[in-house]
């Protein structure tokens, strides 16, 4: 298995909703990323895990709440969002070492907040 | 920070021309991938090419770290070529994205 699969693919919510996106891999892979991208913009970093504990949060609201509950799954957790939180998230999985293969992404969860 | 600049920003082709994408990159590292991002939105991998030359069917890549460029050819474009391609390179424990090239392939 080669792939990390996301879900759900398109969520639409309201500002006073709380939703989870879920990300899987079954790669073994140690570290695990979320990445917000705007339109017509590169992939930004929020969050990033090292076996299963936080080492990275760029600074992001506490409305967004990420949750790594095995080595295999990473959640995030939305609530009070904002329409200007409407993007593609973006989830990737990599080895700690990546000098081999780098980092695999998933096809995303398109997010509409109303 | 590394900086990543890739060039040019946007490109339209016609099916079947070859073509060219940059990345420069502002200090060494260790770990490049070529990206390429469907229109629905998939970031597919590429390449992983920290240095050297690789290829995959029409697609191949150059790094050549000690000038901290990378090169990605398309030969042959076809319309399912279309999207976006980023370039990124590994810092401080996170990947680091160019701004990319976008491409349109014309039938």
């Amino acid at each position: 298995d080669t792939e990390v699969t996301q879900t759900p693919k398109h969520l639409v919510m309201g500002m006073t909703n709380k939703k989870s996106l879920k990300c899987e891999q079954h790669m073994g892979h140690r570290a695990m990323y979320w990445y917000k991208q705007k339109a017509k913009k590169p992939p930004e970093l929020m969050f990033v895990y090292s076996y299963e504990k936080l080492s990275i949060n760029e600074s992001v609201p506490s409305r967004f709440s990420p949750e790594c509950p095995n080595s295999s799954l990473l959640n995030l957790h939305l609530h009070a969002l904002q329409p200007e939180d409407s993007a593609l998230y973006l989830c990737a999985s990599s080895p700690l070492d990546r000098e081999t293969i780098g980092y695999t992404f998933g096809s995303g969860t398109r997010l509409t907040v109303v | 920070g590394i900086q990543v600049e890739q060039s040019p920003p946007d490109l339209i082709l016609q099916e079947g021309a070859n073509s060219t994408l940059r990345c420069n990159f502002s200090d060494s590292v260790n770990n490049l991938q070529w990206f390429h991002q469907n229109p629905w939105g998939q970031l597919i991998n590429l390449f992983y090419i920290p240095s050297g030359t690789k290829q995959n069917g029409r697609l191949s890549a150059t790094t050549v770290a000690t000038e901290r460029y990378s090169l990605l050819y398309i030969s042959s474009s076809q319309t399912t070529d279309s999207g976006v391609y980023f370039c990124a390179v590994n810092g401080d424990d996170k990947i680091i994205f160019g701004k990319g090239t976008r491409l349109h392939i014309l039938p």
